[in-house]
């Protein structure tokens, strides 16, 4: 087991509304990052947020925005939902920003109607 | 964007064959990393290797890595159905080795 976790499993939305998913990370990482991962491609890197601050971001806009919490647990938002945002949101802890091994949760499985 | 391009995109084998992955990547690396995926959940960590390292083995998987080429290769020895799943390579910024860029992913089937 990795000990990250992710909440909700699955989740239906529609086009317009915002939707908050969340994450908590392994017992001593101090970062988290999130993925989006569309259908039959590999995950794409969001953003990652190191001890409560975000460092780093990939090409979302920005209506994708996280928090990360002091026991560094994070929440990714997503504002106006459009329909290829549906996708499974994969959240990962290290503990550091250098090259440790990622552990991911099992992901939030988002569908955009 | 994605960085790394896989080869093949799906590979069917026997049980017992050897199963070999390749992955290209465009930009210098902190570390690459291979990861599994069954169908569409999370994704496991297989192997790690760093920049400055050639070649490295975890069991029945061997992974190797060629800066100059910007390549590496996963072989799985001896498979089994239960390899069976899509496998992705993903390198590490050289700034932030954390981040990491994805490839497409090769799909296994292992035929028992």
């Amino acid at each position: 087991e990795t000990g990250v976790t992710q909440s909700p499993t699955h989740l239906i939305k529609t086009r317009g509304q915002q939707v908050t998913l969340r994450c908590s990370s392994q017992s001593g990482h101090n970062t988290v990052s999130w993925y989006q991962q569309a259908l039959g491609q590999g995950p794409q890197f969001i953003f990652q947020y190191y001890r409560e601050e975000e460092n780093g971001r990939g090409n979302f806009p920005p209506r994708f925005s996280g928090l990360q919490f002091p026991n560094y647990s994070s929440e990714l938002n997503v504002n106006a939902l459009e329909l290829d945002d549906s996708a499974l949101y994969l959240c990962a802890s290290s503990s550091g920003l250098d090259y440790n091994e990622q552990f991911f949760g099992p992901g939030t499985r988002l569908t955009v109607l | 964007s994605q960085q790394g391009e896989e080869d093949p995109q799906a590979l069917s084998i026997q049980e017992g064959e050897n199963a070999t992955m390749n992955c290209s990547y465009k930009t210098s690396i902190n570390n690459l990393q291979w990861y599994r995926q069954n169908s569409g959940r999370g994704l496991v960590h297989l192997i790690l290797i760093r920049s400055n390292e050639r070649e490295k083995h975890s069991g029945r998987l061997r992974v190797t890595l060629d800066t100059s080429k910007k390549s590496s290769s996963l072989l799985i020895t001896a498979s089994r159905a239960a390899d069976t799943a899509s496998y992705f390579c993903a390198t590490g910024e050289e700034t932030s080795g954390s981040r990491l860029t994805f490839g497409e992913g090769t799909q296994l089937t292992v035929n028992p």
